[in-house]
């Protein structure tokens, strides 16, 4: 069973960088594609960019492509995303998801979510 | 980029109705559309993919329909864990954008 594991909450602030992991548990194939999608306080979910990590080929949403930087550790099954330049818009809590169904795509959605992690960008 | 919007943002139901919860595409996205169930504090539920397939485990109550840039998302006997946010994905092009939801609320 495929279990997707965040590091802890973040308390950043604004102008600083915060990085996020994400662990994979399980089926560890590093030919499924991981996501990254947020959800601010009250809002939907956000497509942010995602990764196919034996390949380490990545997608980005436009609007957070000069911020954002997903990267994969095939050694520990960890993905990472890194967000610099916070604002206090980016507090949200960050997902990671798997890529359902297939390998190389995202063609089916993400099945398997991470727990989320909360970010906080405040002064 | 391709927008989707769902409709309606909000809908109260009582349990047993059916409901239906519409998702349109800004542009054709042939059947990569993906519905999921989220309940606050948690993290999404994946539900139906490709349009009309139900995820393993998901109960038959739920069914997906639709091609091209109009797709619906129907629960036919609404039970009390059904209560919750419902958005659509679309799966065809980066970046991958979701709905805005759509709020289930007890009538």
């Amino acid at each position: 069973q495929v279990q997707l594991v965040q590091s802890g909450a973040e308390v950043k602030k604004p102008g600083s960088s915060v990085k996020v992991s994400c662990k994979t548990s399980g089926d560890t194939s590093t030919s499924f594609g991981v996501s990254w999608v947020r959800q601010a306080p009250g809002h939907g979910l956000e497509w942010m960019g995602g990764i196919i990590p034996i390949f380490g080929t990545t997608d980005y949403a436009p609007k957070l492509k000069d911020r954002v930087t997903i990267t994969a550790d095939e050694s520990t099954n960890t993905v990472y995303m890194e967000m610099s330049s916070l604002r206090s818009e980016d507090t949200a809590v960050y997902y990671c998801a798997r890529a359902a169904l297939v390998t190389l795509s995202y063609h089916y959605g993400m099945d398997v979510w991470g727990q989320g992690t909360t970010v906080t960008v405040s002064s | 980029d391709i927008q989707m919007t769902q409709s309606p943002s909000s809908l109260s139901a009582s349990v047993g109705d059916r409901v239906t919860i519409t998702c349109r595409a800004s542009q054709s996205i042939n059947s990569y559309l993906n519905w999921y169930q989220q309940k606050p504090g948690k993290a999404p539920k994946y539900l139906i993919y490709a349009a009309s397939n139900l995820h393993t485990g998901v109960p038959s109550r739920f069914s997906g329909s639709g091609y091209g840039t109009d797709f619906t998302l129907t629960i036919s006997s609404l039970q009390p864990e059904d209560f919750a946010t419902y958005y659509c994905q679309q799966s065809y092009s980066p970046p991958y954008s979701f709905g805005q939801g759509t709020k289930l609320q007890i009538k």
